[in-house]
């Protein structure tokens, strides 16, 4: 059965520093999207990107986030310059229309130290 | 303003002991709502999408249905496994889908 995997599952990092969380959706769905989780608390909306452009984003997602298909397989979210308050789990997520059930893949925990 | 709203926050069952989890929504205009289950460090995993009240959908030990107001997640004789958060979701536009704070079920042998 098709899912959405996502590397690295682990990542710190110092405050500061860029990083970029990678997915891979599934292979014929076409809306992509990432949330996060901070520990304890509801999965937020961040992003959905559909058609090679961000088509939603919320208020979270600020100058210091961007997404990118780079190619026709991935689609990875990148943090400038990140924060404390940006430890959480990032998951991204796909669906095949934009009313369609997400399915989402196992996350990143990320820790800023 | 909460859009989505689950309880019990927490709910511990013996195993073989039915119950309901309930999911009350605020959005117009429902564009369907969906149940994910969430093991502890893991994603959400898709479980059901309903459309229209009266709707109802099954899979295995589980039974989702849908009101006007409001869904439930009607679980018959729970095992240990069934053990974990289920998170409901709804889209209040077309796009992003807004999360409750999930229940967490508890099953003990």
């Amino acid at each position: 059965e098709p899912e959405v995997t996502q590397t690295p599952s682990h990542q710190v990092t110092q405050m500061g520093q860029e990083v970029i969380l990678r997915c891979v959706p599934i292979s014929n769905h076409l809306y992509f999207y990432w949330y996060r989780q901070i520990l304890g608390q509801k999965v937020e909306f961040l992003v959905s990107f559909y058609n090679n452009e961000i088509s939603e984003k919320s208020e979270i997602f600020d100058d210091q986030f961007s997404v990118e298909r780079p190619d026709g397989s991935n689609f990875t979210l990148k943090i400038r310059s990140t924060k404390l308050e940006d430890s959480a789990m990032y998951f991204c997520a796909s669906g095949l229309g934009q009313e369609e059930t997400q399915y989402f893949g196992p996350g990143t925990r990320l820790l800023v130290l | 303003e909460d859009q989505v709203t689950q309880s019990p926050e927490a709910l511990r069952l013996q195993e073989g002991e039915s119950s309901s989890l309930n999911c009350s929504y605020t959005v117009s205009g429902l564009r369907g709502l969906f149940w994910y289950r969430q093991d502890p460090g893991k994603g959400p995993e898709f479980l059901f999408t309903l459309y229209s009240a009266g709707e109802e959908k099954e899979k295995e030990r589980l039974k989702a249905t849908l009101t006007k107001k409001e869904s439930f997640l009607h679980i018959t004789a729970p095992k240990p496994e069934d053990s974990a958060t289920y998170l409901c979701a709804v889209p209040p536009g077309f796009q992003k889908l807004v999360f409750g704070t999930g229940t967490r079920l508890l099953v003990s042998p």
